[in-house]
């Protein structure tokens, strides 16, 4: 079945420090693909999304890029701030068709920064 | 503002009892989602819902119940017959079943006792 796999936390970084959350994606088709942010004690906020291959999804200076060839959707951001730490998640959906789950989330990648 | 009211943000439930858990929105969303998380594990879905008495289970629906009786208002419960239902629990919604960005409430974490 469709999932998505991200690489396991959690990530501790330098104020300043570049980032990357690996994510990749098993699935049958073409899906759309997301990374939402948990901050503490909250629920999940959508940070990005991208739609079709090679697309880029942008936001608060993170980045990832949708590749098909290599089905993957890393999460990037040049320089980290305290404020980003949280736990960030992978997701796909498809539209239609799809009985029973709206998206699949990966397990979450938790992202401390310090300064 | 418009958003998602989840209540209450802690619950806890005793042995054999059935708990109620809440989700109100004010965004005129056709569609609202049940998600579990458990540490590790990421989200679950547990019953979605795409319009008014309507509804349909998720991946992980034994155990759990629901209602939409009205299109602001999806409450879960957590029945008795869910063994392990310790987890914090995540209402969404969505303009509608085909659109993707979902918007989520701030969660209710259940315990029990």
């Amino acid at each position: 079945g469709d999932s998505v796999t991200q690489m396991e936390g959690p990530v501790t970084l330098s104020e300043e420090a570049f980032l990357t959350i690996n994510c990749t994606y098993t699935a049958t088709g073409y899906p759309s693909l997301f990374w939402y942010v948990q901050y503490p004690g909250e629920g999940l906020q959508l940070l990005l999304k991208a739609t079709k291959a090679d697309d880029k999804g942008s936001n608060k200076g993170f980045e990832a890029t949708y590749r098909k060839e290599t089905t993957s959707f890393h999460l990037e951001k040049g320089s980290v701030q305290v404020s980003d730490s949280a736990v960030y998640f992978c997701a796909l959906s498809f539209l239609a068709n799809q009985a029973g789950t709206a998206l699949i989330f990966g397990k979450g990648t938790t992202l401390s920064v310090s300064s | 503002d418009g958003g998602i009211t989840q209540s209450p943000k802690y619950l806890f439930r005793k042995e054999g009892q059935n708990v109620t858990l809440s989700c109100e929105q004010n965004l005129n969303h056709d569609a609202m989602y049940w998600y579990r998380q458990d540490p590790g594990q990421g989200l679950r879905l547990i019953y979605y819902s795409q319009i008014v008495n309507d509804f349909q289970k998720g991946d992980i629906a034994e155990g759990y119940s629901v209602s939409r009786e009205k299109k602001e208002s999806f409450p879960l419960t957590v029945t008795s017959a869910q063994k392990n239902p310790t987890a914090f629990y995540l209402c969404a919604s969505s303009v509608d079943r085909g659109e993707e960005k979902l918007f989520f409430g701030s969660g209710t974490q259940l315990s029990v006792l």
